[in-house]
């Protein structure tokens, strides 16, 4: 079975410019959730999907934006990239939302650099 | 809000012998849940271990075992007959047991380093 996918796997920006990063979730599971992982930091949670609803949302600025389509998979948006935006952005999946969707699975990430 | 801490920013350890990484984490929640995830160069952050906070038994999942205080917020991973697969940065997570969302909040992690 195929596990968590991200597209691209790599992205380079400019700042100012907008980014758009995939995810595609394990086949039957219907909770995304997103996270930022600076470079020699842990990850930090960005949002949550579940039933194509926001379950939650972290501390992140309103450039920050995602969705979830009918088929489960997601996107994340950024606008008005910064230097400060340059990450490995991981996207995670699990069955459903609360504590049945505690084991998430990650996908290998996409890394963003901003120029 | 919930905090993870880990003390040690890089560890070391030599092939076949014993590693004990540490995490401490404060939180005012009675249910939740607590991980240790492994990040190879590969950067797929892949589940090592899980445990319950209302079980009082240590987890325990092959090579890999925890010992999880939870008056003293301490949840350390102990890994046996380490091996050389097992370099990777470590992150301890803590996930609060609600009834919906999953958000992890993670540590800064261990770099550890299995030698030959």
């Amino acid at each position: 079975d195929a596990g968590v996918t991200q597209s691209p796997t790599h992205l380079i920006k400019t700042r100012g410019q907008h980014v758009t990063l995939r995810c595609s979730p394990i086949s039957g599971h219907k909770s995304v959730s997103w996270y930022q992982q600076v470079l020699g930091q842990g990850p930090q949670f960005i949002f949550q999907y579940y039933e194509k609803e926001e379950r939650g949302r972290g501390n992140f600025p309103d450039r920050f934006s995602a969705r979830q389509f009918p088929n489960y998979s997601s996107e994340l948006n950024v606008n008005a990239l910064l230097l400060g935006d340059s990450a490995l952005y991981l996207c995670a999946s699990s069955l459903a939302g609360g504590p049945y969707g505690v084991s998430l699975h990650f996908g290998n990430g996409t890394r963003l650099t901003v120029t | 809000a919930q905090t993870v801490t880990q003390s040690q920013p890089e560890m070391s350890v030599q092939e076949a012998e014993t590693v004990t990484l540490s995490c401490t984490y404060d939180t005012s929640e009675s249910n939740y849940y607590l991980f240790w995830y492994k990040q190879p160069p590969s950067r797929q952050m892949i589940l090592v271990i899980r445990q319950e906070a209302y079980k009082q038994q240590n987890a325990t999942e092959n090579r890999f075992s925890v010992n999880f205080q939870k008056a003293a917020k301490s949840f350390s991973l102990k890994i046996s007959d380490s091996q050389l697969g097992d370099t990777a940065m470590y992150f301890c997570a803590f996930m609060k047991g609600e009834t919906s969302g999953s958000r992890l909040t993670f540590g800064e992690g261990t770099q550890l380093t299995v030698n030959p």
